[in-house]
């Protein structure tokens, strides 16, 4: 059974710093995506990450895989207070015949404070 | 931006009834999912729908969960008889089978509180 383990699960940071969100999974995949969610809302689609050594980046948020290491890193940049929500990785797998699903990781509520 | 469109936003429901969740998925998107998140908590795979059947479902889409594509456009959960605890968001998404680095399309969810 495929897991997928997020750290730290809470995270407060104040505006201006940098702080990075990991995520580890346990069985080989070479297809991740992060997902933002504001409370009480959906899921606001970041990135999707489709190869080793895949990075992306959009604004102050920077995301990257290593499928060797099982792991994806979501870098944050000079912190503001609109990045404050729930982040989630997502992990693609193809339990056969084509019958892909996601397995999530807990998610990480990230404050940032002023 | 296509979007998935899911109905109701809220429904409140006593235990023991049936409910009805109502999705229309971007229209051509060949797979569909249902996930339910419980407040609070990471969000859980119930069902994968592809070729008018069901490719995939968890321990959690017991007997009492059914969907349906009834009309080639909507894409249904029901639950059959509701109980507290499937009190959750349950959110639809769609997917491009063979192109999925558009990656999975999640509807604005639904909340379900069965009280």
């Amino acid at each position: 059974e495929l897991k997928v383990e997020q750290n730290p699960l809470f995270l407060s940071m104040q505006e201006g710093k940098n702080y990075t969100i990991y995520c580890n999974y346990s069985t080989t995949s070479d297809r991740l995506y992060w997902y933002r969610q504001d409370p009480g809302k959906s899921l606001e689609s970041l990135f999707v990450l489709l190869s080793n050594g895949a990075v992306k980046q959009e604004g102050r948020l920077m995301a990257s895989l290593d499928t060797k290491a099982r792991l994806s890193t979501l870098h944050i940049t000079a912190a503001v207070h609109d990045l404050s929500a729930t982040y989630f990785c997502a992990v693609d797998s193809d339990s056969g015949g084509s019958n892909y699903k996601l397995t999530f990781g807990k998610g990480t509520l990230l404050t940032v404070n002023p | 931006e296509p979007e998935v469109t899911q109905t109701p936003s809220h429904q409140v429901t006593q235990m023991g009834q049936e409910v009805i969740l109502r999705c229309v998925p971007i229209s051509n998107h060949l797979y569909f999912y249902w996930y339910r998140q419980i407040l609070g908590q990471k969000v859980e795979f119930l069902v994968s729908f592809y070729n008018n059947e069901i490719s995939e479902k968890s321990e959690i889409f017991d007997d009492q969960f059914s969907v349906e594509r009834p009309d080639g456009s909507n894409f249904t959960l029901k639950i059959r008889s509701t109980k507290l605890e499937d009190s959750a968001m349950y959110f639809c998404a769609s997917s491009e089978i063979f192109n999925l680095a558009y990656g999975y399309t999640f509807g604005s969810g639904t909340r379900l509180t069965v009280v």
